[in-house]
């Protein structure tokens, strides 16, 4: 069965500082999704990873996928306050059946 | 021109009343989904369809009924509400293998 772990699982950082909030997944899976969720808000869809190696950039944030080692990180560079949300990266099954498991979500507080 | 609509966005009931969700999307995608959201943001897959055939249907009381009358629509009914089915309900839609859109999320409380 799909697992799916993130840490930090809380992270709070001064604005202008970096950090890598990281994302494990327990089997093969070639699509990982970054998300970001506002406080009482629904999802909005940050990142589309679809092959290993694969990176996207967005302003200060950056995502990248290695499949092998079941790995997804996404970086954030230069935090700033408007950053501060809760992120969560979603694992397709490779099944077939069109299954997004998410992670635990990394609740990100940046402090002016 | 909303992509993914829940109606309501709010919903206070009481124990073992019955009660429904309602799910649009206007994107044309062919798959849609419920996910529960807990308090500790836990967010759980509930049910999915592909273009109204019903393919994932996780570990969920039967008490919770999903019924999608059209590629557009995915609807939940809730039957005896109980305490712990208070939570933010997701409805999302996605094109197959791509990103899923989400609905802004129905609260339900259960007093």
């Amino acid at each position: 069965e799909l697992k799916v772990e993130q840490n930090p699982l809380f992270l709070s950082m001064q604005e202008g500082k970096n950090y890598t909030i990281y994302c494990n997944y327990s089997t093969t899976s070639d699509r990982l999704y970054w998300y970001r969720q506002d406080p009482g808000k629904s999802l909005e869809s940050l990142f589309v990873l679809l092959s290993n190696g694969a990176v996207k950039q967005e302003g200060r944030l950056m995502a990248s996928l290695d499949t092998k080692a079941r790995l997804s990180t996404l970086h954030i560079t230069a935090a700033v306050h408007d950053l501060s949300a809760t992120y969560f990266c979603a694992v397709a099954d490779s099944s077939g059946t069109y299954k997004y498991i998410f992670g635990t979500g990394t609740r990100l507080k940046v402090l002016a | 021109d909303t992509a993914v609509s829940q109606t309501p966005k709010y919903l206070v009931t009481q124990m073992g009343n019955d009660k429904s969700i309602k799910c649009e999307q206007n994107l044309g995608h062919d798959t849609m989904y419920w996910y529960k959201q807990d308090s500790k943001k836990f967010l759980k897959i509930m049910f999915s369809y592909n273009n109204k055939e019903l393919i994932i249907n996780e570990t969920v009381p039967n008490r919770f009924s999903p019924k999608s009358p059209d590629k557009a629509h995915l609807n939940l009914h809730i039957n005896s509400l109980e305490l712990g089915d208070s939570a933010v309900y997701f409805c999302a839609s996605s094109p197959s293998g791509q990103a899923a859109f989400f609905g802004q999320g129905t609260r339900l409380t259960v007093v």
